[in-house]
């Protein structure tokens, strides 16, 4: 059974760059989840994908986007990169199922806008 | 808006005793808490889940206890090990959806 894996695992961008990220979900799993860590705080919802539509979405602008493709893989899209979007951005993956949606993360991009 | 607390942002035990760690939450409607642990440079790992209907669940070394009526929960780790050494998230959700709310995290240090 394979992991979720992102990539890159680090980046380094400048104020109003665009940025893409890229996760592959665990092995069977048909839902992806993508969060932000700032430093010193806990994970928080940008959104999820379900069958490569957008089911559900946290606090966040329109500049960030998503996609998820028919193998369940997914990307993460930020237009006008800010400051405050240096941070730790974690995929989660799980299958759902009733009564368990269980996320598994990735080990995250490490994302510094310079 | 941060509907998950933790505010104990680090806690040392020594190797052998238990180690228990706290979460607050404001939304009455969660109904589905988690307790993730996570290593430097990877990502949160699931350690055990609680539903609302329950208010404990057991998992080896690792128990989570819920509170209803003070919005409280506690994972408590007996006995603590020094690879227990890490930060834990605390994260609740409404009905298992996607929207999970996590805290701050509370880094644990077991001593030898």
């Amino acid at each position: 059974e394979t992991g979720v894996t992102q990539s890159p695992t680090h980046l380094i961008k400048t104020r109003g760059q665009q940025v893409t990220l890229r996760c592959s979900s665990q092995s069977g799993h048909n839902t992806v989840s993508w969060y932000q860590q700032a430093l010193g705080q806990g994970p928080q919802f940008i959104f999820q994908y379900y069958r490569e539509e957008e089911n559900g979405r946290g606090n966040f602008p329109p500049r960030f986007s998503g996609l998820q493709f028919p193998n369940y893989s997914s990307e993460l899209n930020v237009n006008a990169l800010e400051l405050d979007d240096s941070a730790l951005y974690l995929c989660a993956s799980s299958l759902r199922l009733a009564g368990d949606e269980t996320q598994y993360f990735g080990p995250g991009t490490r994302l510094l806008v310079l | 808006d941060q509907q998950v607390k933790q505010n104990s942002p680090s806690l040392s035990v020594q190797e052998g005793r238990i180690s228990i760690l706290n979460c607050d939450y404001t939304n009455s409607m969660f109904d589905y808490f988690l307790w993730y642990k996570k290593y430097p440079a990877e990502g949160p790992t699931f350690l055990i889940s609680i539903s609302s209907i329950k208010d404990k669940n057991e998992d080896g070394r690792f128990t989570v206890f819920l509170n209803k009526s003070a919005k409280h929960l506690s994972l408590h780790i007996v006995p603590s090990q020094p690879g227990d050494s890490a930060v834990y998230f605390c994260a609740a959700s409404v009905n298992n959806n996607n929207d999970m709310r996590f805290g701050a995290g509370t880094r644990l240090t077991v001593k030898p």
